[in-house]
């Protein structure tokens, strides 16, 4: 499985912004790179997708390196309901088989400090 | 539709008991994975299913484990003669494109 890195832990202030890293430096040309949250008590639920490009959407945006091996999640305004474990997560194209599967790591816990 | 629904929320059962979790994927959903999380660690995969077709079971913890969806729509996941370290969180998600949808879990706890 392509392997992530995330800090362990990261801290935040409400409303202010947070940049969530990730390192994937054995990222394939294919692999798309696949952020989902999980708080406390809850299933995890998805966050944002890309593959090259930057990604905006409702809950955050997506910076994805020009060489592709790292990308940093941006949630552009804490609030406390944001804090959870963030997870990184390398995903080969969907079609079935083991590559469309998400394959979760350690994640970062975020907390949010009001 | 309310979700991916998983059933029971908890059970506790005695060593070396069978058990079996229902999962209800969302509505028109393909595919459907399993995932089992430990406190302090990431979901970790158990297996996958595409319509019925299990495409991905390699990663089942051992032979006690076993998971079905035979029509294409619920699926289950037995775990027989259950050990102490088989307590987690067991989860179940749907999809149909990119996006998955992860049920609330059933709690295990092995006594």
């Amino acid at each position: 499985d392509a392997k992530t890195t995330q800090p362990n832990s990261m801290e935040s202030n409400e409303e202010e912004p947070v940049h969530l890293p990730c390192n994937h430096s054995t990222i394939s040309g294919t692999d798309y790179i696949h952020w989902y949250r999980q708080l406390p008590s809850q299933g995890p639920e998805y966050v944002i997708h890309g593959l090259t490009s930057n990604v905006n959407n409702r809950m955050a945006s997506l910076a994805i390196a020009e060489d592709r091996k790292s990308s940093t999640l941006i949630l552009h305004r804490a609030t406390l309901r944001d804090a959870a474990v963030y997870y990184c997560i390398l995903r080969g194209p969907s079609g079935g088989g083991s590559q469309g599967n998400l394959i979760f790591g350690k994640g970062t816990k975020l907390s949010v400090k009001p | 539709d309310t979700g991916v629904s998983q059933d029971p929320r908890h059970k506790i059962t005695k060593r070396g008991q069978n058990v079996t979790f229902r999962c209800d994927p969302i509505s028109e959903h393909n595919r459907l994975y399993w995932y089992r999380q430990t406190l302090g660690q990431g979901p970790e995969f158990l297996t996958y299913f595409q319509n019925e077709a299990q495409l991905e079971k390699s990663r089942l913890l051992s032979d006690r484990f076993s998971a079905e969806r035979p029509k294409g729509s619920f699926s289950t996941l037995e775990i027989q003669r259950t050990e102490q370290g088989d307590s987690a969180m067991y989860l179940c998600a749907s999809s149909s494109t990119v996006e998955a949808f992860f049920g609330q879990g059933t709690r295990l706890t092995v006594v």
